[in-house]
């Protein structure tokens, strides 16, 4: 299978500063890229969906202000907490789909971030 | 949007001790997705089911969506402690794929 990269897959980060979280997709060119977000025992929220070259949408009760989404190419998307709270601590995973050749549903998934503010 | 309810929400079982996952549609599902994890850490595939009846096995689990496509099931036979972890069923809905509610399974030696 395709394979997808996240960096970092930890970081700590003190409270009101941002932090920004990079998907990649190394062996594929990916139209489309999903954030999702996971609390301690609980399942995977997505957050928005990303294509290329436009603007990502945002699940409901998601804020976008909060949570830039940028998928600038079609090998990177990046999530950038913005003045990170507590609150904000989670597992973030991204999925990469798409591109020449590859059914949209076909999609693969990041190792994860695990983001812990202080 | 389509919406996934698993149940149970956790489970406890002893090792050795079958047990059975369900997730729940509340539209007719045209993919089900099963994966297993561990919080802060990735996804592991295990299995995706297309067609009503169909039933896939993998090792000792075995998932199956039944033939009105509006839920699946997964089984687990003689529980391990590597089996513990949170199992999630997911599905696509227009060109978005979202997580069922996620099952916490422990298996005590």
């Amino acid at each position: 299978g395709a394979v997808v990269s996240q960096h970092p897959s930890r970081v700590i980060c003190k409270s009101g500063t941002s932090v920004k979280i990079e998907c990649r997709s190394l062996d594929f060119q990916a139209t489309t890229m999903f954030w999702y977000r996971q609390f301690p025992k609980k399942s995977l929220m997505l957050m928005a969906t990303s294509n290329e070259g436009s603007k990502a949408t945002y699940e409901q009760g998601v804020e976008k202000d909060k949570f830039l989404i940028n998928h600038a190419s079609l090998t990177l998307s990046t999530l950038t907490v913005t003045s990170a709270h507590p609150e904000d601590s989670s597992f973030y995973i991204c999925s990469a789909g798409g591109g020449q050749g590859r059914s949209s549903y076909e999609q693969y998934f990041g190792p994860g971030t695990r983001l812990t503010v202080t | 949007s389509q919406e996934l309810e698993q149940s149970p929400q956790s489970l406890i079982v002893q090792e050795g001790k079958n047990l059975t996952i369900n997730c729940t549609s509340s539209k007719t599902l045209y993919g089900l997705y099963w994966y297993k994890q561990k919080y802060g850490e990735g996804l592991i595939f295990l299995m995706m089911l297309q067609k009503g009846g169909e039933e896939k096995s993998h090792e000792k689990i075995t998932a199956k969506l039944d033939e009105k496509k509006q839920q699946s099931s997964l089984h687990i036979t003689a529980s391990q402690p590597s089996h513990a972890g949170i199992y999630l069923c997911g599905a696509w809905t227009g060109n978005q794929f979202y997580f069922g509610t996620g099952t916490s399974l422990t298996v005590i030696p």
